[in-house]
């Protein structure tokens, strides 16, 4: 069965301070999608970032930086020198890979409250 | 380009009744996804309509239902409202030719149901 998990439920960091949040999955397909998005107070999921199996190259958008290891089967985001309108709840998903187009069913983690105080 | 646009914000029903929540794609998208987010449960799959067809669907009763009009919009249906139905309904649409795309949200609809 598909499954994501986000152990970290919480996390506060002070302004200007690196965090990462960490993303495990299991899957029994070789072909599939990892995302991450991102959800602010007002609600929308905000797309972050989507990476498909066969590509294992590392990420970096800005202060935005990916780590995907398939070896252990996590796909890690690290925020560096956050801010605080990176307060939000982050969530990883993960998707099995669709077919005609089609946009499958995405298995979200639980989500990691982010609070970055000034 | 306006965003995913869904309607209403909030709603409160009592145990029972039904409902109808609304969702306005980007304009040009096709693909209309919707989920269920709940303090418990987090972030569900309902089902996933293209072209006016249902593409996907994930495990929910029957009592959740949608559809999909020639303009795209989308309306979901909830009949005979249980205490468990209490959430946030999120509408995500995407072009939905290409496999996997990204998804744009919606705020979402917060349901409670009394």
């Amino acid at each position: 069965a598909q499954k994501v998990t986000q152990a970290q439920t919480e996390i506060s960091v002070v302004e200007k301070e690196d965090v990462t949040l960490d993303c495990v999955y299991e899957t029994r397909d070789t072909t599939y999608y990892l995302f991450w998005y991102k959800q602010p107070p007002s609600g929308e999921l905000v797309f972050l970032i989507r990476r498909n199996s066969f590509d294992e190259q590392n990420e970096i958008s800005g202060r935005y930086s990916w780590n995907f290891q398939k070896s252990t089967s996590s796909f890690n985001f690290t925020i560096t020198a956050s801010q605080v309108v990176d307060s939000a709840v982050y969530f990883c998903a993960l998707s099995e890979a669709g077919y005609g187009g089609s946009q499958g069913n995405l298995i979200f983690g639980k989500g990691t409250k982010l609070s970055v105080k000034p | 380009k306006a965003g995913v646009t869904q309607t209403p914000r909030y709603l409160i029903k009592t145990r029972g009744q039904q409902v109808t929540l609304s969702c306005s794609p980007i304009s040009g998208h096709r693909s209309v996804s919707w989920y269920q987010q709940t303090p418990g449960q987090g972030l569900q799959f309902l089902f996933e309509y293209f072209s006016e067809t249902q593409r996907n669907k994930g495990n929910f009763p029957g009592r959740f239902s949608g559809r999909q009009f020639s303009n795209s919009r989308s309306e979901m249906n909830v009949s005979t409202l249980e205490l468990g139905d209490s959430a946030l309904y999120l509408c995500a649409s995407s072009g939905g030719v290409a496999t996997n795309e990204k998804l744009f949200f919606g705020s979402g609809t917060q349901l409670s149901v009394l």
